[in-house]
């Protein structure tokens, strides 16, 4: 059982350059979600999809955009790459099978660590 | 809106020592609350979770907390720490009908031999 699988799992990029987040889970759950993880920060929501087809904004969302696939592939998007924009990329699902439950505890994948020049 | 305090930015504390981290949290009505941990280069890791009934659960690898509305409060505890305790520990907080879970900026703990 692989849970939440994120690619890649290392990136450097120059400002300006554009790529993908790929983010899959495979427990059925309805909700996902990204984070990043800054030193001193703890994680702050990026953007988050409580079901397939529908996607909100977090925290931070500025510079970046997610898709849902469908219901196991959430993606996160940065068109235009800032030095800002390193940090570690979490991506998490939630919500038991074929539900959605406030009180249902995230699971996170590894982590994608992205470095902006 | 939800948000979470966690005071103690790094503790440290020797084997076998007890431990307490402190986490306080801000919500109108009653939160649901998590604790995770985060070893170095991995994901985080759900430790316990609260949501009803006794305020004192009890989670994976020995730790337990308790919930006190009164003081707005979810400290996590463990009697004795062990080296592989050794980590970074988030509070979490979610409201009622509210899918975002938000964290606090968590609490480094090292374990001297």
């Amino acid at each position: 059982n692989a849970g939440v699988t994120q690619t890649p799992k290392f990136q450097v990029l120059k400002t300006g350059q554009s790529m993908t987040l790929q983010c899959a889970q495979d427990m059925n759950h309805n909700s996902m979600y990204w984070y990043r993880q800054d030193p001193g920060m703890g994680l702050r929501l990026i953007y988050y999809s409580a079901s397939e087809g529908t996607t909100d904004k977090g925290e931070v969302p500025n510079g970046y955009n997610v898709s849902r696939l469908n219901k196991r592939e959430f993606s996160l998007r940065l068109e235009s790459a800032a030095p800002s924009q390193t940090s570690v990329y979490f991506c998490a699902s939630s919500g038991p099978q074929g539900t959605s439950s406030y009180n249902s505890p995230l699971h996170f994948g590894n982590g994608t660590r992205l470095t902006v020049t | 809106a939800q948000s979470v305090t966690q005071p103690d930015i790094h503790i440290t504390v020797s084997e076998g020592a007890s431990l307490e981290l402190r986490c306080n949290y801000s919500y109108g009505a009653t939160p649901y609350l998590f604790w995770y941990v985060q070893s170095p280069g991995q994901g985080l890791q759900l430790l316990l979770k609260y949501f009803s009934g006794d305020t004192l659960v009890q989670g994976i690898k020995g730790f337990e907390a308790e919930f006190k509305r009164s003081q707005s409060s979810f400290n996590l505890r463990k009697p004795s720490v062990h080296w592989s305790d050794a980590a970074e520990y988030f509070c979490a907080v979610r409201g009622g009908s509210n899918y975002k879970l938000t964290f606090g900026k968590g609490t480094l703990l090292t374990v001297n031999p």
